[in-house]
């Protein structure tokens, strides 16, 4: 049962692009949505995130949408550089006493092209 | 600097044998989260702590165990009850209404 969907394996854009990123969830009971980027061999690096109630959050080049309505978020990246190239988590969780109590999706490859 | 340490980056472990992850971190942080990573799949969790001498299990928590004897550190026991250990582990902490923030991971390979 994958209580959160990423629908997309992989991801191209060209550099100075928009990237979107798209993410699903079942589980009404989440309350607490993140971005996370990885590279191989190494620890996910936090990106950005988003309460439940509210349906954008703003970092420079970064913006999370939340549609509760829909259980579905997205992640925009603009403009895209070669450095964002790294594999998107979504992840959800809880809140309450449990922040760090993730459920992640499977992780979408981003790939900028220069 | 305040993070997270895992130790040690690469592991292998010989069928039967129980092998320990260490965890440990400075951010002082109350709790802390175990995570597995399969190739082309998401993290999935395993144990998780929210305070000292005290643990739950995660979504796959078979095979393995944990202890929280300090605040700093929660090492994960593969044991070998564990079917397929082979994968890259993760851990993390985190504080209040905080994200999550992980180590650099430990690839453990059975031989």
């Amino acid at each position: 049962d994958q209580q959160v969907k990423q629908n997309s394996p992989s991801l191209s854009v060209q550099e100075g692009r928009i990237s979107i990123l798209n993410c699903d969830y079942t589980n009404s009971m989440f309350d607490y949505f993140l971005w996370y980027k990885k590279y191989p061999a190494e620890g996910p690096t936090f990106l950005i995130s988003i309460s439940s109630i509210k349906d954008k959050n703003e970092d420079g080049r970064f913006t999370v949408f939340l549609n509760k309505s829909a259980k579905h978020l997205s992640l925009h990246i603009v403009p895209s550089q070669p450095g964002d190239s790294a594999v998107y988590f979504c992840a959800a969780s809880p809140g309450g006493t449990s922040y760090g109590k993730l459920t992640f999706g499977q992780g979408t490859i981003l790939t900028v092209h220069p | 600097d305040g993070g997270i340490t895992q130790s040690p980056k690469y592991l292998f472990r010989k069928e039967g044998q129980n092998v320990t992850l260490s965890c440990e971190q400075n951010l002082n942080h109350d709790a802390m989260y175990w995570y597995r990573q399969d190739p082309g799949q998401g993290l999935r969790l395993i144990y998780y702590s929210q305070i000292v001498n005290d643990f739950q299990k995660g979504d796959i928590a078979e095979g393995y165990s944990v202890s929280r004897e300090k605040k700093e550190s929660f090492p994960l026991t593969v044991t070998s009850a564990q079917k397929n250990p082979t994968a890259f582990y993760l851990c993390a902490s985190s504080e209040g209404a905080g994200e999550a923030f992980f180590g650099q991971g430990t690839r453990l390979t059975v031989v």
